[in-house]
């Protein structure tokens, strides 16, 4: 069974530029989130996405948007690139909703802003 | 008080030995808690769930809740220097019907050969 797949690998984008991220999640798999790793902050929850639906969103600004399309495949977009948004962003797929989902990471796009 | 902490650590252990990693958390509410190992360059893996009080065993990994403590701790026994990586503590999270995963920062274990 394959995992959940990202892509790109690795981005470098130049300030005030905008950049989309791509997630496969594992086969059946209808839930994906989104975090954003840094080595001061940890990892940090964008959103959610289940049926196409944005379900939950963590505190990031309006820059910050995603979607997700009938084949449960996710995409993020960061518009007006800065520095700080320099990082690794990983998306977790989980087969359903709930409290007591298991979630599974992919291999992360790691953007760098200069 | 951080939603989910963690010891940033670093953490060093013999081979052979157990390691202890810790995590406490501030939803009294949370029911379902996470550990992700983290190998440098890499994406989180997960390792271990645990819902209930009490302890569970998997392998040489034990998970250990204390829900009334609000505290999860992370026992690796015998000890290998393939566990070192950063041990990630997740917690779920509802608040207002929504829920998202809360991540501890991370306690970096070292196991010395």
């Amino acid at each position: 069974k394959a995992g959940v797949t990202q892509t790109p690998r690795y981005l470098i984008k130049t300030r005030g530029q905008q950049v989309t991220l791509s997630c496969s999640p594992i086969s059946g798999h209808r839930s994906v989130s989104w975090y954003q790793q840094t080595p001061g902050q940890g990892l940090q929850f964008l959103f959610e996405y289940f049926s196409e639906t944005q379900r939950n969103k963590g505190n990031f600004p309006g820059r910050f948007s995603g979607r997700q399309f009938s084949n449960s495949r996710s995409e993020m977009n960061v518009s007006t690139l800065e520095l700080g948004d320099s990082a690794l962003y990983l998306c977790a797929s989980s087969w359903t909703r709930g409290i007591n989902t298991e979630a599974f990471f992919g291999q992360g796009t790691r953007l760098t802003v200069v | 008080q951080k939603e989910v902490e963690q010891n940033s650590g670093p953490l060093s252990v013999p081979e052979g030995a157990i390691a202890s990693l810790n995590c406490t958390y501030s939803d009294r509410g949370s029911q379902s808690f996470f550990w992700y190992r983290q190998y440098s360059g890499k994406s989180p893996e997960l390792i271990m769930f645990i819902y209930s009080n009490g302890d569970k065993e998997d392998g040489r990994f034990t998970a250990q809740l204390n829900k009334a403590s609000q505290y999860v701790s992370l026992l690796i026994r015998d000890s290998q220097p393939s566990d070192s990586a950063t041990y990630l503590c997740a917690v779920n999270m509802r608040k207002g019907g929504s829920e998202k995963l809360v991540f501890g920062k991370g306690t970096k274990l070292t196991v010395n050969p």
